[in-house]
């Protein structure tokens, strides 16, 4: 069965600092991978995704993420936080010609002033 | 457009009660999910709907759990004699695209979800 790991339950990051959130995933194939944000009283949200092609896929709101097969990881980066940022990250993925989504237990993140 | 809806936004049951929660997918999305989502974890899945039929109910915990989607539009999630346990967020999500497939748009559209306490 697919698992997904995220190592970090709670990250606490200047405004302005760069942000690394790291996911891990475990499967046979490479699945087909997501991030999710979570805001307070929000539903989940789509920062970017990656199915083939380059490993560096860009996404909304400054974010970007790095699929890396050999370590199985699919880590997501902000080179500057703004205090908007601060939210729970969910990495997430799906194999593929399927349709679930099985989710990490999530990154908390925390922008202090 | 409008997205994802869920109602009640906030239901607390006592133990024992029948609770029912409500998902308004985005017109014309074709797949339909619902997730829990315990206090501190990621969401997990519950089940699957494709139009009006329940493909896929393999995360649903109990017997006690049971969900439809009569007209392939509107889900309503149904949870008998609640149990603590159940306390959580439920969350519903729909998807134009059936499977993920290597063109790379598979996406699943969020609701708010309702937030359930069993007291």
């Amino acid at each position: 069965a697919q698992s997904v790991t995220q190592p970090d339950i709670h990250i606490t990051v200047s405004e302005g600092a760069s942000l690394e959130l790291r996911c891990n995933y475990s499967y046979g194939a490479t699945p087909y991978l997501f991030w999710y944000v979570q805001s307070p009283g929000q539903g989940l949200q789509l920062l970017l995704k990656y199915f083939s092609g380059d490993t560096l896929v860009q996404g909304i709101k400054g974010f970007e993420a790095e699929f890396k097969r050999s370590q199985s990881s699919f880590n997501l980066r902000k080179p500057s936080v703004h205090w908007s940022d601060a939210a729970e990250y969910f990495c997430a993925v799906v194999r593929a010609a399927g349709n679930k989504l099985t989710f990490g237990g999530g990154t908390r993140v925390l922008v202090k002033p | 457009g409008a997205g994802v809806s869920q109602s009640p936004r906030y239901k607390v049951a006592k133990r024992g009660q029948d609770v029912a929660l409500r998902c308004d997918p985005i017109s014309g999305h074709v797949s339909l999910f619902w997730y829990q989502q315990a206090l501190g974890q990621g969401p997990e899945f519950l089940t699957y709907f494709q139009n009006e039929a329940q493909l896929d109910k393999s995360g649903l915990p109990s017997d006690r759990f049971f969900a439809e989607r009569p007209e392939g539009s509107v889900s309503t999630l149904k949870i008998q004699r609640t149990q603590q346990e159940d306390s959580a967020v439920y969350l519903c999500a729909s998807s134009p695209w059936v499977v993920a497939s290597p063109g790379g748009s598979y996406e699943q559209y969020f609701g708010p979800g309702t937030r359930l306490t069993v007291t």
